[in-house]
């Protein structure tokens, strides 16, 4: 079975504090792996898809990388706007399959 | 380009009473998706309509759930009758390809 597992729940950090959000996964063959930015009481918005194992994107002061086993989303010198949920999701390779998704981090930045 | 559209925004009903979300999906985008989010949870797979056939409903409680999509474009989502266990936020996201791209969601409370 599928499984995405993020790390931390939720995170605190000052503005301008860098840090990491962990996504670890388990899935048949991965077709892609997605970060997307929710706010409270919005639906999920779309960050990034990573396809290969050394792949890294960026936007802005978001810069997602992807192992065979996890992706982390990095956050440089982050803002108040950017406190949100991030969440991670696995799309399996095999056929038309679902997005699996993790519980998400909840970001949290004080100026 | 205008996004995925949902209503109603918000629904409170009585448990037992029955309930209907509409979602109209990015114009173009054969396939759509309707999710359930529970509070502090990554969203859930309900069903996947690829034009206006089903792909994937093997998550759909069809005992209560039901789904249609309306000549390939709109969709309805139907619970009845609804449980308390139901309340929760019900995405609908839409897609060209592989990138799934989310409306605001429908929260509903059942009492």
């Amino acid at each position: 079975e599928d499984q995405v597992t993020q790390s931390p729940e939720a995170l605190r950090l000052q503005e301008g504090e860098s840090s990491s959000l962990n996504c670890s996964y388990t899935v048949s063959g991965l077709r892609g792996l997605f970060w997307y930015r929710q706010d409270p009481g919005k639906g999920p918005e779309f960050l990034f898809t990573l396809y290969s194992a050394g792949e890294e994107k960026e936007k802005e002061r978001l810069k997602a990388t992807l192992t065979k086993k996890e992706s982390f989303l990095h956050i440089t010198a982050p803002k108040p706007e950017d406190s949100a949920t991030y969440l991670c999701a696995v799309q399996a390779r095999s056929g038309n399959t679902p997005l699996v998704f993790g519980k998400g981090t909840r970001l949290s930045v004080i100026a | 380009e205008a996004g995925v559209a949902q209503s109603p925004r918000y629904k409170i009903i009585e448990k037992r009473q029955s309930v209907a979300f509409w979602c109209n999906p990015i114009s173009g985008h054969a396939t759509l998706y309707w999710y359930q989010q529970i509070l502090g949870q990554g969203p859930k797979l309900l069903i996947q309509f690829q034009n206006n056939g089903v792909v994937d409903d093997s998550q759909l409680p069809k005992d209560r759930f039901s789904a249609e999509r309306l000549k390939g474009v709109d969709s309805t989502l139907k619970i009845q009758p609804a449980k308390l266990e139901d309340s929760a936020v019900y995405l609908c996201a839409s897609s060209p390809a592989e990138t799934q791209y989310f409306g605001p969601g429908t929260r509903l409370l059942v009492l």
